[in-house]
This record gives structure tokens, sequence and C-alpha cells, in this order.
């Protein structure tokens, strides 16, 4: 089946440590995204990436950090800077940049202590 | 004024009705819009996309763009209860770096 998918499905951390949620792709979708979304707020972008090996900062990037080693992998930290990193993030992904019609993973939902 | 604007609800509707959610946009977005519905606690899924003036049937789903009055709206006929979730209007938007971003409106919860 082709898709994406995020793990882990739920994830406790305490304030001051780094963590990283997966998102993989098997769609051979050249573009990834990754949102967070909090209780009555859009989706708002934290970094997206066009190509393997390039990325750039969305609207909220302090705080995370990607990379994107591989067309079907693009990892997100959460890194102690985020102020508030507890939120459900959304990896999603589109054939193209130029492909407005994004499909999203099941999310992750982080709660940080 | 956002770019994106969404009427929270909740919205009821009687069973077998027509659902009307509508969404406004500002000068800042381009004219490509999308909706999305999301269950409670889990992602959101496209269930349509439309890019020009008019009607856009799909299966029990109609989207409808109105440029010159700057909405789009998604009516859902024959309402079921599995249409209970948060339906969620997005447009296109270009960053200051050229990237045409998706932007999204908080959301209408459908009861």
């Amino acid at each position: 089946d082709g898709g994406i998918t995020q793990s882990p499905k739920y994830l406790f951390r305490k304030e001051g440590q780094n963590v990283t949620l997966s998102c993989e792709q098997n769609l051979n979708h050249d573009a990834m995204y990754w949102y967070r979304q909090d209780p009555g707020q859009g989706l708002r972008l934290i970094y997206y990436s066009q190509i393997v090996n390039d990325f750039q900062k969305g609207d909220i990037a302090e705080g995370y950090s990607v990379s994107r080693e591989k067309k079907e992998s693009f990892p997100l930290t959460v890194t102690s800077a985020q102020k508030n990193p507890t939120a459900f993030y959304l990896c999603a992904s589109s054939p193209r940049t130029t492909d407005y019609e994004q499909y999203f993973g099941p999310g992750t939902r982080l709660t940080v202590t | 004024q956002k770019e994106v604007e969404q009427n929270s609800g909740p919205l009821s509707v009687p069973e077998g009705a027509i659902a009307s959610l509508n969404c406004t946009y500002s000068d800042r977005v381009s004219q490509s819009f999308f909706w999305y519905r999301q269950y409670s606690g889990k992602s959101p899924e496209l269930i349509m996309s439309i890019y020009s003036n008019g009607d856009k049937e799909d299966g029990r789903f109609t989207a409808q763009l109105n440029k010159a009055s700057q909405y789009v709206s998604l009516l859902i006929r024959d309402s079921q209860p599995s249409d209970s979730a948060t339906y969620l209007c997005a447009a296109r938007s270009i960053m200051n770096t050229g990237f045409q971003k998706l932007v999204f409106g908080t959301g209408t919860r459908l009861l």
C-alpha cells in the first residue's frame, strides 16, 4: 500500500529533551512538509522540502530542525529551544511543490511536560 | 484579515439534509482551494479541490467557488452520521521566498 507513515503515534517527553519524529512516504513524491496543529488554530507550516538534500523554513521554524537525505524520509527534530512543543504534528507530501494537493500522514501527538 | 476564514461552528445538520460549509478568503491567496475532512484525533483527508469559478461535484460533495465575492463553499448532500467531522478550507499563498504554500482555516465542526 502506498502512503505516508509517521511514528510514533503518541510521544511523551520531559522538558529540555530533543525528540525526533519520523515521516516516511512510498508515494515517490518530491515534496514533503511538516505542520503543527494546535486547538483552535489552523495548520501552521514548520518546514518544507522540494527535493532531496534541500529544505526551507516555513512560518514557525524556530526550535525545529529537519533533514532530507532520502526522497522517502523527512524527519523532524523538536529541540529544547521550542517554547511550546506540545502539539499534533502532521507530515504531508505532494508529487511536486507545484501540485498543491497535499496528502497527510496519520500524525504524531507530542506531549512535553 | 486572515488569509482564510471559517466559522468554527459547530454546525448541526439533520440526517439526510444538505450541509453547507463556507470559507472566505483575502486577496493574499491564489485561486486554488481545497477542502479537507478531519475526524477527531485523526489527520486531514483531502476530499475536494477547486480551481475555477463555479461548481465542482464529486459524489455527495459539491465545491463552489465565487471569485467575485471571495468565498468558497462545500455542500454535502444527504448528510450522514459519518460526515461528523471538522472541515478545513485551504488555499495557496505565496511566501516571501516565492514558494507557494497552503494556508488553512481553523475549520468548521459539523455535527
